[in-house]
């Protein structure tokens, strides 16, 4: 079971280039999210997802805008971005139902705007 | 959401053990307390959740005094390969929106 990828694994945009970031689970998780972790913090929630055909926004959803079509795919957008979006993405799933819930990130990709 | 605070970093040697505290003063009564491990370069790896009480498995213990304000993780007997970031997170299954990743705790372990 490849649990949850992401791709590009890195990439280097210029300032209000638009981009896609992809996300993909095969564990049949309900809930999806997207983290940013920059350098020496901890992780920051982007956009989050409870079910397909749901989105919600997390702690800094400017400037990203998400969709969730099916389980599976959760893809994060920057439409025009900015330095201060450089970062490392974490796309996380989870099985969203019960008490306790337990999350499973993906590899990540590093993300740099010049 | 309740908030987290945890030490910045700690270091220790090889064959130690390591407790790890966090302080969860507005726990809610419906709130997990769960920790995930952080490598370098990978992403945050589930490591062990409890309510209260202790909770054991292979790879960690999860102390939780009765009052929940906190709980302690604890490493036995720790190796290189368990320097890492760990992260404290509280917070209850509302669908999909639950918790928050503070800076976590920087654990270095020495040879």
């Amino acid at each position: 079971t490849a649990g949850i990828t992401q791709a590009p694994t890195s990439q280097i945009l210029a300032a209000g280039r638009s981009m896609t970031l992809r996300c993909t689970q095969d564990m049949r998780h309900n809930a999806m999210y997207w983290y940013r972790q920059d350098l020496g913090l901890g992780l920051r929630l982007i956009h989050y997802s409870n079910t397909a055909g749901t989105t919600g926004k997390g702690e800094v959803p400017d400037g990203y805008s998400v969709s969730r079509a099916n389980t599976d795919d959760f893809p994060l957008t920057l439409a025009s971005a900015v330095p201060s979006q450089t970062s490392v993405y974490f796309c996380a799933s989870s099985d969203g139902t019960g008490d306790a819930d337990t999350q499973y990130f993906g590899p990540g990709t590093r993300l740099t705007v010049l | 959401l309740a908030k987290t605070t945890q030490p910045i970093s700690m270091d220790s040697y090889e064959g130690q053990e390591v407790n790890i505290t966090c302080s969860h003063n507005n726990i809610a009564t419906n709130d997990y307390i769960t920790w995930y491990q952080q490598f370098p370069s990978q992403g945050p790896r589930f490591i062990i959740q409890g309510y209260k009480t202790k909770v054991t498995n292979e790879v960690a213990s999860l102390f939780i005094p009765a009052d929940r304000k906190s709980s302690t993780l604890s490493l036995p007997r720790v190796s290189l390969s368990d320097t890492a970031v760990y992260y404290c997170l509280v917070g209850f299954n509302t669908g999909g929106f639950k918790t928050i990743f503070g800076a976590g705790t920087r654990l270095f372990v020495k040879a």
